[in-house]
């Protein structure tokens, strides 16, 4: 599978513990992306880098919730004392970078449930 | 705040009938990509359009862009009950931002 790669899939976590969620982007994309989709919505933006530089992280949601790509290739998303609101499906995506007309690949995400 | 916004919110239909779902969108955009998503599944990446181009074929799929009207629209022809789905469409803002409506709910009956 060369496919936008998520792990775990599914997290229950209690309230006030950390939780990290890892990304594998398709390979050669140099680009990556965390969003966060709850139900009945469409996935909002969190964060993204390119290569390691993270070049937007204004809409994360808090200072709880912070993300690395240390060598241009996977990335984590932690969230911080996690809290019921957190509650939610966090898809990672990827792409390559210079051209606007780049198509953006997301994973299966991961579903935390927060109680 | 979401910059798309999908009609009608939820589309039901028969087997063999084509399906038009609309999105809007409020600024400038790069692209306009639409997502087809399963139940509790990721996304999976259908068709993308260019700012600069105004439709758009992938088999069943025909894509239209207006940027006067700031709004697009997928035709999904001869449904299949497979194609149902809840589906995005998601205006690349800049080089690196997507963002989502809140999705059409297509249900297609056999």
């Amino acid at each position: 599978d060369t496919g936008v790669s998520q792990d775990p899939r599914h997290k229950i976590t209690k309230r006030g513990q950390n939780v990290t969620f890892r990304c594998d982007p398709i390979s050669e994309h140099n680009r990556l992306y965390w969003y966060r989709q709850t139900l009945g919505q469409g996935p909002e933006f969190l964060t993204y880098f390119q290569n390691e530089a993270q070049l937007e992280k204004s809409r994360l949601l808090s200072d709880r919730f912070s993300a690395e790509r240390p060598k241009g290739s996977f990335s984590t998303l932690e969230i911080q004392r996690t809290e019921q609101g957190d509650s939610a499906m966090y898809l990672c995506a990827s792409s390559l970078s210079g051209e606007v007309g780049n198509t953006i690949y997301f994973g299966e995400g991961s579903w935390l449930t927060v109680v | 705040s979401q910059q798309g916004e999908e009609d009608p919110q939820a589309l039901s239909i028969q087997e063999g009938e084509n399906a038009t779902m609309n999105c809007s969108y409020k600024t400038s955009i790069n692209n306009l990509q639409w997502y087809r998503q399963n139940s509790g599944r990721g996304l999976v990446h259908l068709i993308l359009i260019r700012s600069n181009e105004r439709e758009k074929h992938s088999g069943r799929l025909r894509v239209t862009l207006d940027t006067s009207k700031k709004s697009s629209s997928l035709l999904i022809t001869a449904s299949r009950a497979a194609d149902t789905a809840s589906y995005f469409c998601a205006a690349l803002l800049g080089y690196s931002t997507l963002t989502f409506g809140k999705g059409t709910m297509l249900l297609v009956s056999p």
